[in-house]
């Protein structure tokens, strides 16, 4: 199972919009909606984002969005603040009934 | 309070055997999916095994045939017995709790396997 493709670096300036895609095959992303975000801060465990492509557990705030075409998930972060920079990576459910992650993002807020 | 409490880790030589162990409190590991993921210094995460509540198991091809992932209801504790351990196998290796599938809501702190000689 090949690892979910996502852009190594994004940035973005305090108040801005940012977006991370994640790009995966009709056997995962594009096959089921069961796509999830994690955060994960330098030192810590990862926490859930968002769960089946665009829900938000109770306690993320609703900066984090989650939306889905065809292969290719995203994650948006609007409202950018510093808190915000950290690793995020994708996940998704497959059809050998395993879980895949993408090779995580690193995003800075400039 | 839902957590979770990794332990076992440590070094061992390539080839040896490891045991870890994930203590599960505020709620009931087999009526729920849990996984095992791992994380190699400096890498991103890694998906190694998977327990459905029914009992299937399901492992990365990185690790199947080597590692077993298990759970002792009367413990409430999930497993993950590592054989033949390579050098790549090194990483933090975490237990998660899955709430839909594909999505995990609760992780340990991570334990530390280092495979040198």
């Amino acid at each position: 199972q090949s690892a979910l493709t996502q852009p190594a670096s994004v940035s973005g300036s305090p108040g801005q919009s940012i977006t991370i895609s994640c790009t995966g095959t009709s056997s995962d992303v594009g096959g089921y909606n069961y796509v999830s975000w994690y955060q994960q801060h330098p030192g810590k465990a990862p926490k859930l984002m968002i769960y089946e492509v665009s829900n938000r557990p109770s306690g993320v705030s609703n900066r984090f969005s989650g939306s889905k075409s065809g292969n290719t998930a995203s994650l948006t972060i609007s409202g950018l603040q510093a808190e915000d920079e950290a690793d995020y990576y994708c996940s998704s459910y497959t059809s050998s009934s395993r879980g895949v992650f993408g090779g995580g993002t690193k995003l800075t807020v400039l | 309070e839902v957590q979770l409490v990794e332990s076992g880790g440590g070094l061992i030589q390539p080839g040896g055997s490891l045991r870890l162990s994930c203590a599960a409190s505020g709620f009931t590991v087999s009526s729920n999916y849990m996984s095992w993921v791992r994380q190699a210094p400096g890498k991103g995460l890694e998906w190694v095994s998977v327990i459905y509540s029914g009992g299937s198991t399901y492992y990365a091809d990185s690790v199947k045939g080597r590692f077993t992932i298990s759970r002792d209801n009367s413990k409430n504790t999930l497993y993950l017995r590592m054989n033949s351990l390579r050098a790549e196998d090194t990483a933090v290796y975490y237990c998660a709790r899955g709430i839909v599938v594909g999505a995990f809501d609760i992780w340990g702190q991570g334990t530390m396997v280092t495979v040198s000689s």
